[in-house]
């Protein structure tokens, strides 16, 4: 029921590209759905997040998208910069509770 | 917006020393601070759940006397290893949940890497 799935565990993308990654929960009173960005030797950073309200969240070119009925959401990073390579985590939270995470995707965007 | 400051960034210590990180949450009272524990590729691992003026909660495993954590105010909780061995040695992040409000996100300091000759 805390399960938090994410995939795929790597991802190598052109600089340019779109990156996608994909994350599945069970929990349905989690409210709550952030991702991070985490560089090497630095903690997570939050890059952008979602209630279940809403079916998609677009900052810059980051979007998150919501599909309540099956119990997933996924990160969309368009325009892909090497800048972008880092370690994303995808998390879920029900209120006053703790977040539970994915395993995280190693993104490499090549130049 | 919200930070999150931990120090130090980096500890070398000799076994059997006690060793305190400190987490600060510097714009906003934090009455909710968490500690957590992350191998090399791997995911976060929550340690415990701290409250401000509480006794901490730990997860299951994790010893909260080799572990101390203290979170006397609403700015700053410390976590102490006691008696540091090297199976100690991991990379240790606080993390800061803003005061209840629309989303309440969690904000994450940049980790203290512990390593113990």
């Amino acid at each position: 029921q805390q399960q938090v799935k994410q995939s795929p565990q790597s991802l190598i993308v052109q600089k340019g590209g779109i990156s996608i990654i994909n994350c599945a929960y069970e929990n349905t009173a989690f409210d709550y759905f952030p991702w991070y960005q985490q560089f090497p030797g630095k903690g997570p950073a939050l890059l952008i997040a979602i209630r279940p309200d809403v079916s998609e969240k677009k900052e810059g070119r980051f979007t998150i998208s919501f599909n309540k009925s099956a119990k997933q959401f996924s990160l969309h990073i368009m325009d892909s910069q090497p800048g972008d390579s880092a370690t994303y985590f995808c998390a879920a939270r029900k209120h006053g509770s703790r977040l539970t995470f994915g395993e995280g995707t190693q993104l490499t965007v090549n130049p | 917006g919200a930070v999150v400051s931990q120090h130090p960034s980096w500890v070398i210590c000799k076994s059997g020393t006690s060793v305190k990180i400190e987490c600060r949450s510097l714009d906003f009272q934090a009455t909710t601070m968490f500690w957590y524990r992350q191998f090399p590729k791997q995911s976060l691992m929550l340690m415990a759940t701290s409250n401000e003026g509480s006794k901490a909660t730990y997860e299951q495993g994790v010893e909260k006397d080799k572990f101390l954590i203290n979170h006397a105010s609403l700015t700053l909780s410390t976590l102490t290893v006691t008696s540091a061995h090297p199976e100690d040695s991991s990379f240790y992040i606080c993390s800061a949940i803003e005061p209840p409000g629309s989303n309440q996100p969690q904000h994450f300091g940049d980790g203290t890497r512990l390593s113990i000759l």
